[in-house]
């Protein structure tokens, strides 16, 4: 039973517009989210996180937006740049304040055509 | 520099040779963890420890240990080897927030693992 979901394998964008980046979760009792970005040959590492209080966060061109009631999460990257070509990881946690256990889902590859 | 850091970054052995693979970090973290990646499967977690001494059970723990008897190494041995679990692991940690909020995990580079 797959818990945090990214349907789209792949994405390509163009240099310059939006990506967006989708995930869906099952478990109602997840309450915070991130997102991981990961280069070939290198671990994931950190991009950005959101709480389940809040509905938006936003990081220089990187935006999750948040919305509880559908149990979806997206990433917006604006603008698209080539270096952001990599494999984009959702994860999420519950349990509140001290919960470290991490939920992946299996990654979206995104590719931004220069 | 803060970082984690797994040896090997990439090995090859054979069915029930007893391997280690060392994970270290330098950021005092308390958490630590293990995750494996495999195509199509994005990433599983093995085992995790919350402080020394203290270790649990992840979504995928079968045909692995662990130990945490300081801070800094979490040490991820299989005793035993099988071709299945031929993958791609990572070793992560994090520290506790002031407020005991989850902080994002630090990952390493990924330790390639071929059992033959």
């Amino acid at each position: 039973d797959q818990q945090v979901k990214q349907n789209s394998p792949s994405l390509s964008v163009q240099e310059g517009r939006i990506s967006i980046l989708n995930c869906d979760y099952t478990n109602s009792m997840f309450d915070y989210f991130l997102w991981y970005k990961k280069y070939p040959a290198e671990g994931p590492t950190f991009l950005i996180s959101i709480s389940s209080i809040k509905d938006k966060n936003e990081d220089g061109r990187f935006t999750v937006f948040l919305n509880k009631s559908a149990k979806h999460l997206s990433l917006h990257i604006v603008p698209s740049q080539p270096g952001d070509s990599a494999v984009y990881f959702c994860a999420a946690s519950a349990g509140g304040a001290g919960s470290y256990q991490l939920t992946f889902g299996k990654g979206t590859k995104l590719s931004v055509i220069p | 520099e803060a970082q984690v850091t797994q040896n090997p970054r990439y090995l090859i052995t054979v069915t029930g040779k007893k391997l280690t693979v060392t994970c270290s970090q330098n950021m005092n973290h308390e958490y630590m963890s293990w995750y494996r990646q495999d195509p199509g499967l994005g990433l599983r977690q093995i085992y995790y420890s919350m402080n020394v001494e203290v270790t649990d059970k992840g979504d995928v723990p079968e045909g692995y240990k662990v130990s945490r008897k300081e801070k800094r190494n979490f040490p991820l041995i299989l005793e035993s080897p099988s071709p299945n679990q031929t993958s791609l692991y990572f070793c992560a940690s994090s520290r506790r927030g002031l407020t005991g909020s989850n902080q994002p995990q630090h990952f390493g580079d990924g330790t390639r693992l071929s059992i033959l």
